[in-house]
């Protein structure tokens, strides 16, 4: 168990429509990263928050957005969903900001379909 | 550029036999290189991690990774594979502040 929680654990979901996807970091953990991992694109990068600020983007849709709060949970918005968003989509934390300098600990993920 | 690479899609070891997942990199300076796993139907987990220092790091699950400069390589080894050894294996670069994991060398152990 890394200390990392993802809700919910399944989402079926339809086209059009939006989800909201909720991480715990581990006690101690100021970084969260959201991560989406399909079988043709591997695991991809979306977004870095650390301590509440934004610290990195990378390929994250403008139908996604994101946030974490004063707490240092976060949440990933997934909206006008499309059949290509079905995919895991792993939160991951870790104590400190800079992504080169420490490991990170991922969540169980979640597992996204669209229909 | 600063770059990392996993040459390999898959390999495939006998149970018992030494295991090796490769890794190379172009970093400037000196570079902090890491080992994830990934065991199917769970998210991944961080193995071990290279800062400075001694070039063997240690890491879970008996594994070990060597860090060589001249050759410009952080190879992941077990001495002996186990089956429950099969997963996918993560070497992942940083690049403008992201880290990219790409899709990993998935490894097969033959019982």
């Amino acid at each position: 168990d890394s200390g990392v929680t993802q809700t919910p654990k399944h989402l079926i979901t339809a086209t059009g429509q939006r989800v909201t996807l909720r991480c715990s970091p581990r006690s101690g953990d100021l970084s969260v990263y959201w991560y989406q991992q399909s079988l043709d694109q591997g695991l991809q990068f979306l977004i870095q928050y650390y301590n509440g600020e934004e610290r990195a983007k990378g390929n994250i849709l403008e139908r996604f957005s994101a946030q974490q709060f004063p707490d240092l949970h976060s949440e990933l918005n997934l909206s006008s969903l499309e059949l290509g968003d079905s995919a895991l989509y792993f939160c991951a934390s870790s104590v400190g900001g800079d992504a080169s300098s420490y490991e990170q600990y991922f969540g169980p993920g979640t597992r996204l379909t669209v229909t | 550029a600063q770059s990392v690479a996993q040459p390999e899609d898959q390999v495939n070891v006998a149970e018992g036999n030494p295991l090796t997942v490769k890794c190379t990199y172009s970093v400037s300076g000196n570079p902090y290189l890491f080992w994830y796993v990934q065991y199917p139907n769970r998210g991944l987990q961080f193995l071990l991690k290279y800062i400075t220092g001694d070039n063997l790091v240690k890491g879970s699950y008996g594994f070990e990774a060597e860090f060589n400069k001249s050759q410009t390589s952080f190879h992941l080894k077990k001495p002996s594979a186990l089956v429950s050894d099969s997963a996918l294996y993560f070497c992942p670069m940083n690049r403008d502040d992201k880290i990219i994991f790409g899709k990993g060398t998935r490894l097969h152990i033959l019982p």
